[in-house]
């Protein structure tokens, strides 16, 4: 399908663990963004990628990495899963240009 | 610090009447602004924007204003229809295709 996916769309894992959100967009966007959305504070940039191999921090950073080896591919790692990043994860892209990024549905994470 | 707020946590509409959501920044470096639509359990949508040149823009029902001397924006929906019910976030760009979110309205439009 063509669009922006995100896998997987519900996760609940323990403290402690590794696991890693995947972001697929099939327009060959150069920008990709991975969200979180929080209660009163909307949605938080997390990290940002312009293009394949270039990554950069957003106003959330830790205890997230992230890569891009494909234009297509943006996951999310959380190195260490901690409850308080217990949160609904966004992806989003763009091709540049314009400022109107387009979203995939959502992980809802859950940090037990 | 919160670069972009939006005040009001929620706003309540009657079907057919005007809906108006309001959105404050801080720093005047951002030059483009967006309205997006979230409902539940599904990403944020598109819904408008405006140029720092510009002080309006009208897309169908939707109209934002923008008040650069204020750093305020608004986004007016005529009429205000069932399916507007929604969480609507305005959110700020300065460069470099990042953007910076207000904290979401929630809109309630009742029949």
């Amino acid at each position: 399908d063509a669009g922006i996916t995100q896998s997987p769309r519900y996760k609940i894992t323990e403290t402690g663990r590794q696991v890693t959100l995947m972001c697929h967009q099939t327009w060959s966007h150069s920008y990709m963004f991975w969200y979180r959305q929080d209660l009163g504070h909307g949605l938080r940039l997390i990290y940002y990628s312009a293009a394949a191999d270039i990554t950069d921090k957003g106003e959330v950073p830790d205890g997230y990495v992230v890569s891009r080896s494909k234009t297509e591919n943006f996951p999310l790692t959380l190195e260490s899963a901690t409850r308080s990043q217990t949160s609904v994860y966004f992806c989003a892209s763009v091709q540049g240009g314009s400022g109107e990024q387009y979203f995939g549905p959502g992980t809802r994470l859950t940090v037990t | 610090d919160q670069q972009v707020k939006q005040n009001s946590p929620s706003l309540s509409v009657q079907e057919g009447r005007i809906s108006i959501l309001n959105c404050d920044y801080t720093n005047s470096m951002f030059d483009y602004f967006l309205w997006y639509k979230k409902y539940p359990a599904e990403g944020p949508t598109f819904l408008i924007s405006i140029s720092s040149i510009k002080d309006k823009n009208e897309d169908g029902r939707f109209t934002v204003f923008l008040n650069k001397s204020a750093k305020h924006l608004s986004l007016h929906i005529v009429p205000s229809q069932p399916g507007d019910s929604a969480v609507y976030f305005c959110a700020a760009s300065g460069g470099a295709q990042k953007l910076v979110f207000g904290q979401g309205t929630r809109l309630t439009i009742n029949p």
